[in-house]
């Protein structure tokens, strides 16, 4: 597809249980973004992919959250033991490199957490 | 991390008005980007602004780079139904280490017939 896809769209899950959240960025854009939107708050950075480079992790909120890119391409976002505050939209974003500085956003994955 | 402060937070305004929006940082910044976010969807590009001073058109949209480089708005002019949203600037400090953008905490538009 031209734009970044996602998926679940939605996901609800019991409390302590894992969940694993799929992003697929555009092609052949080098860069990956992935952000927590809770709801009715801006967006909240968790971790960043360029190319082969180790990622940028800051974000993340505890040890319970970890992404990997394989290949260059698609991105999983992999929750441990979810906790009922991690209920938030999930947000997935692309950006070509080479100096551009626009993020592309896919349509999020909605979590709740029962 | 870094925050921008986003003002205001909610406008609720009549059908054919003007909106304005701005973002303010106490850090420099030298990129600043506004996305349009509607429910159930991702946040969408509208304008990007690369260079201190800029001011640019999108349609009835008009966004402006701050001389200080410590600020943006955007404004939109004869509001319609379909402008209803979450508006949320973006930028990137000139100190930051990596491709990371900073978002502001977004301004919910309401356009009432």
């Amino acid at each position: 597809g031209a734009g970044v896809s996602q998926s679940p769209s939605n996901k609800v899950t019991e409390k302590g249980k894992d969940v694993e959240l799929r992003c697929d960025p555009i092609s052949g854009h080098t860069a990956l973004y992935w952000y927590r939107q809770s709801l009715g708050q801006g967006l909240e950075f968790l971790i960043y992919f360029q190319g082969n480079s180790a990622p940028d992790k800051s974000g993340l909120p505890s040890d319970r959250f970890s992404a990997e890119r394989t290949g260059g391409s698609v991105s999983t976002l992999t929750i441990q033991r979810t906790q009922q505050e991690d209920s938030a939209v999930y947000l997935c974003a692309s950006r070509a490199g080479g100096g551009q500085e626009t993020q592309y956003f896919g349509p999020g994955t909605r979590l709740l957490v029962l | 991390g870094q925050q921008l402060n986003q003002s205001p937070q909610s406008m609720f305004i009549q059908e054919g008005e003007d909106v304005s929006m701005n973002c303010t940082s106490s850090s420099i910044f030298n990129t600043w980007l506004w996305y349009k976010q509607e429910p159930g969807e991702g946040p969408v590009l509208l304008i990007a602004l690369y260079k201190a001073g800029e001011l640019t058109s999108n349609g009835r949209l008009t966004a402006q780079f701050g001389i200080t480089r410590k600020d943006s708005f955007l404004n939109i002019s004869a509001s319609i139904p379909s402008d209803v949203g979450i508006y949320f600037c973006a930028g990137r400090q000139v100190s930051g280490s990596a491709r990371q953008l900073t978002f502001g905490s977004g301004t919910q538009l309401t356009v009432l017939p």
